[in-house]
């Protein structure tokens, strides 16, 4: 069965720094990976889905890798700001979704 | 893409009740999905619902428990039956495009 695993938990940085988000996965058997944004009570935003014949997809100040033979992606924030503040969840498609625990994201102005 | 209308955002509830979850999707698609994310935890599928047959449930969650109705290509309900303090949760309905996963905004329930 499909894992992942999300590092950090939670991560607290001043507005303005660059940050990067990790998830690991243990089957690199995916048809792709996606990352998604999730606020306090709310459903979850796709922000970015990777094919797992692509390496990298990015969309304005996010940029999301991915590197199926290791098991692990990577969501790189530039630039964050205040409304950044979610929980970030990155999830795999191995015939069923499978979601990480995600990572609580909290920007300070 | 799609846009999934899910309803109600929130409730609370009695222990022992039951609530109906609806999701409406704005195209036709052939499977809908529920999940569960219990507090402090990530997304737990708890079924698939195709058109016209039952849902498939995953290991741990019963149709008496969690019964789902498809009645067409766009409209989902799941039904949290006989609640107890433990079904408190967030429940979401996603679909899958050709690639990407859609999701509802969730039903955050609440059971006293």
């Amino acid at each position: 069965k499909q894992e992942v695993t999300q590092i950090p938990a939670a991560l607290s940085v001043p507005e303005g720094e660059n940050l990067v988000l990790n998830c690991s996965f243990t089957d690199s058997a995916i048809y792709n990976l996606q990352w998604f944004r999730q606020d306090p009570g709310k459903g979850l935003t796709s922000l970015l889905l990777i094919q797992s014949s692509q390496r990298e997809q990015t969309s304005g100040r996010l940029n999301a890798s991915l590197d199926k033979s290791s098991g692990r992606s990577t969501l790189y924030i530039a630039a964050s700001q205040p409304g950044d503040s979610a929980t970030y969840l990155c999830a795999v498609d191995s015939n069923q979704f499978y979601f990480g625990t995600g990572t609580s994201l909290t920007v300070i102005p | 893409s799609a846009v999934i209308s899910q309803k109600p955002s929130r409730d609370i509830c009695q222990r022992g009740t039951s609530l109906t979850i609806q999701c409406q999707v704005d195209s036709q698609v052939t499977m809908m999905f529920w999940y569960r994310q219990q507090p402090g935890q990530s997304l737990t599928l708890i079924a698939t619902a195709n058109q016209g047959s039952e849902a498939t449930y995953e290991s741990g969650f019963v149709i008496d428990k969690f019964p789902i109705s498809r009645p067409n290509l766009t409209f989902s309900t799941l039904t949290v039956s006989n609640m107890s303090p433990e079904d408190s949760s967030i429940y979401l309905c996603s679909v899958v495009g050709a690639t990407e996963a859609f999701f509802g905004q969730g039903t955050r329930l609440t059971v006293v």
